[in-house]
């Protein structure tokens, strides 16, 4: 079983679309996030929620918004697409041990590319 | 703010042992992690520290220093599906969950 999923693994559409990536995570998780990694490989974190609430919003543009309809899920919507959106969005999971040690899980990834 | 740096690029031999340095400057620390991110694949996770010194773990070992600044991931007896992007991330210190990553060193290793 897949522990982070998320959906499409590739969308390419056009400026100006809305579009939605859907995460869902079946470890037991607390806290899931939403992190962009750009062409040059940098992974930067967008947002972060611990029990469906908004714990992590990093200015982020918001034509961006996150949805957790329950702890297991966290979606992102992005309105009015722009060609600098084009990235590979990772969605993740960490457990809430309070050691400090939480580990990311890490989806497969969303290759979005906006034309 | 935070920075983290890392060299982009490295490449070593089958077989070699390779060392990944990461400096980071933070205003406070709690921890940094190491991950693997093979091309087109999700990173995963191979090493933490948060205390000075050396945590082995098989061919993968990770060290810290925190007086300086500094980390290296050590890989020895490199095989050819080590090629991948190794990151470095440290938790921010003003809010743990947050992690703030380095821009990767993507390693290759030749036969």
């Amino acid at each position: 079983d897949t522990a982070v999923s998320q959906t499409p693994k590739y969308l390419v559409t056009q400026m100006g679309n809305d579009k939605s990536i859907k995460c869902e995570q079946n470890l037991g998780h607390d806290t899931m996030y939403w992190y962009k990694q750009d062409s040059k490989k940098f992974l930067k974190i967008m947002f972060s929620y611990n029990n469906k609430e908004l714990i992590i919003n990093e200015t982020v543009p918001n034509r961006f918004s996150p949805k957790s309809p329950d702890k297991a899920h966290l979606n992102l919507h992005i309105n009015s697409l722009e060609l600098g959106d084009s990235a590979v969005y990772f969605c993740a999971s960490s457990p809430s041990t309070g050691m400090g040690d939480e580990k990311l899980f890490f989806g497969s990834g969303t290759q979005l590319s906006v034309l | 703010g935070q920075n983290i740096d890392q060299p982009t690029e490295m490449t070593a031999t089958e077989g070699a042992i390779v060392q990944i340095n990461c400096t980071y400057q933070t205003s406070g620390f709690n921890g940094l992690f190491w991950y693997q991110q093979h091309a087109g694949e999700a990173p995963t996770f191979l090493s933490y520290n948060v205390l000075d010194g050396l945590e082995e773990k098989g061919r993968f070992s990770s060290f810290l220093s925190r007086s300086k600044g500094y980390s290296y991931l050590l890989l020895k007896e490199l095989q050819m599906k080590d090629s991948a992007s190794y990151l470095c991330a440290v938790r921010d210190p003003g809010n743990t969950d947050k992690l703030i990553f380095g821009t990767g060193t993507r390693l290759q290793v030749f036969p």
